[in-house]
């Protein structure tokens, strides 16, 4: 398994405002992923994090409002962009060891409110 | 059709009970397949893993898979009230989806003691 930081855990914001989650793992991985999971919904990927290259986005978002760095193996932030109440969500880092088996690990999630 | 179709919930089984979770996918292409558990307020965390047809068992929990009929289940023996989760079915393909997971909606299960 991999063991996944991500923080804040949760925050309120101010629509028009941004904020940057982060994404920690205790080891190399080849890949991370970001997901949205709005409330009762079921996880909705955002993008794939590359290191080393622009993240590969989903159809629905773009780099403007979602904007996402992969400086090494190890670490991955997403920022939410000029927010609004429907940005309020729970967003997942998510990361798999390698191409081979594809099992994810999760961090704990970012609980984001914005008013 | 949705890529990942789970049978819709919510699921109510008796403790001790058996649950059975089902779940059917599109891409022909799916090589990994994987069941997750997620508690309410929680990430999810992954309980079994699928990659050839058959099944697999591991303790209280079986997963069966068949591809010809693009269908993936989970059995839960024996159900505790601890099992009341959310569990979601995860489709993978390395050579579509470069190692993306898909994931169904989710069943939401609830064990009465």
């Amino acid at each position: 398994s991999a063991v996944i930081s991500q923080k804040p855990s949760r925050d309120i914001c101010q629509r028009g405002t941004s904020l940057t989650i982060q994404c920690q793992v205790d080891s190399q991985v080849t890949m991370m992923f970001w997901y949205r999971q709005q409330p009762g919904q079921s996880l909705t990927l955002i993008a794939t994090a590359n290191q080393g290259s622009e993240a590969t986005y989903e159809s629905g978002f773009v780099i403007d409002k979602f904007p996402i760095s992969r400086p090494n193996l190890t670490f991955s932030t997403l920022t939410v962009s000029n927010m609004s109440p429907e940005d309020s969500s729970i967003y997942l880092c998510s990361v798999n060891r390698d191409m081979a088996n594809t099992e994810a690990f999760f961090g704990q999630g970012t609980r984001l409110t914005v008013v | 059709q949705k890529e990942v179709e789970q049978n819709s919930g919510p699921l109510s089984v008796p403790e001790g009970a058996i649950a059975s979770l089902n779940c059917t996918y599109s891409d022909r292409g799916s090589q990994s397949f994987f069941w997750y558990r997620q508690y309410s307020g929680k990430s999810p965390e992954l309980i079994m893993s699928i990659y050839s047809n058959g099944d697999k068992e591991d303790g209280r929990f079986t997963a069966q898979l068949n591809k010809a009929s693009q269908y993936v289940s989970l059995l839960i023996r024996d159900s505790q009230p601890s099992d009341s989760a959310t569990y979601l079915c995860a489709v993978n393909s390395i050579t579509t989806n470069a190692g993306k997971s898909t994931f169904g909606d989710g069943t939401t299960l609830t064990v009465k003691p």
